[in-house]
């Protein structure tokens, strides 16, 4: 399966814990972003990365929260000291930024992993 | 941000055509209008995307029209596996969207026999 990838697909901890989530992209996608998505809602934009430079943070990503993608590969979402509030699903979707005119007239489609499903005790 | 909004659910049956309308009255020059479908515990997953007019692909139809405040998708004969939440996005997709990307609450679609 050459898709995106989570793991694991289900966490549960305590309050207080850190954890911490990786997500494979789909190999030659420049592109990561990890997404929160509580019950009933639509995913939140949480980070996103070109290669291994994280270009843009959410106001929604406090200093407990923390993303990286060191070799523009895969990348991990770390939260630490845990919150009840924390409990959601964590997605994360990668995309080939084909630049430039091309880019412009197609568009770049999002891929979403299966997600990893927090439960915060 | 460009806020889209769409209907909470809508009820089908197999066979049937469906329309999902979604009103982006603020929608940019350089924004694109995608839309995602998801099924529960699953991540969203690319139904279609679009700029202006008309675009059709192998599963659904995206409608556009000329002053871009709104997009219709269109499901031909949707089946109970159609069953799912539907998103309408607006953004710039050239630039990766960031967090111009926004989902709302989507369309609960319900499809039955």
């Amino acid at each position: 399966d050459t898709g995106v990838s989570q793991n694991p697909r289900h966490k549960i901890t305590k309050r207080g814990q850190n954890v911490t989530f990786r997500c494979d992209p789909i190999s030659e996608h420049n592109r990561l972003y990890w997404y929160r998505q509580t019950l009933g809602q639509g995913p939140e934009f949480l980070t996103y990365f070109q290669n291994e430079a994280q270009l843009e943070k959410s106001r929604l990503l406090s200093d407990r929260f923390s993303a990286e993608r060191p070799k523009g590969s895969f990348s991990t979402l770390e939260i630490q000291r845990t919150e009840q509030g924390d409990s959601a699903m964590y997605l994360c979707a990668s995309s080939l930024d084909r630049g430039g005119i091309a880019g412009a007239q197609r568009g770049n489609e999002q891929f979403f992993g299966p997600g990893t499903r927090l439960t915060v005790l | 941000l460009a806020k889209t909004t769409q209907p909470i659910s809508m009820d089908s049956y197999e066979g049937q055509e469906v329309n999902i309308t979604c009103s982006h009255n603020n929608i940019a020059t350089n924004d694109y209008i995608t839309w995602y479908q998801q099924f529960p515990s699953q991540g969203p997953r690319f139904i279609i995307q679009g700029y202006k007019t008309k675009v059709t692909n192998e599963v659904a139809s995206l409608f556009i029209p000329a002053d871009r405040k709104s997009s219709t998708l269109s499901l031909p004969r949707v089946s109970l596996s159609d069953t799912a939440v539907y998103y309408c996005l607006v953004g710039d997709m050239r630039t990766g969207g960031g967090n111009k990307l926004t989902f709302g609450t989507g369309t609960q679609l319900k499809v039955e026999l």
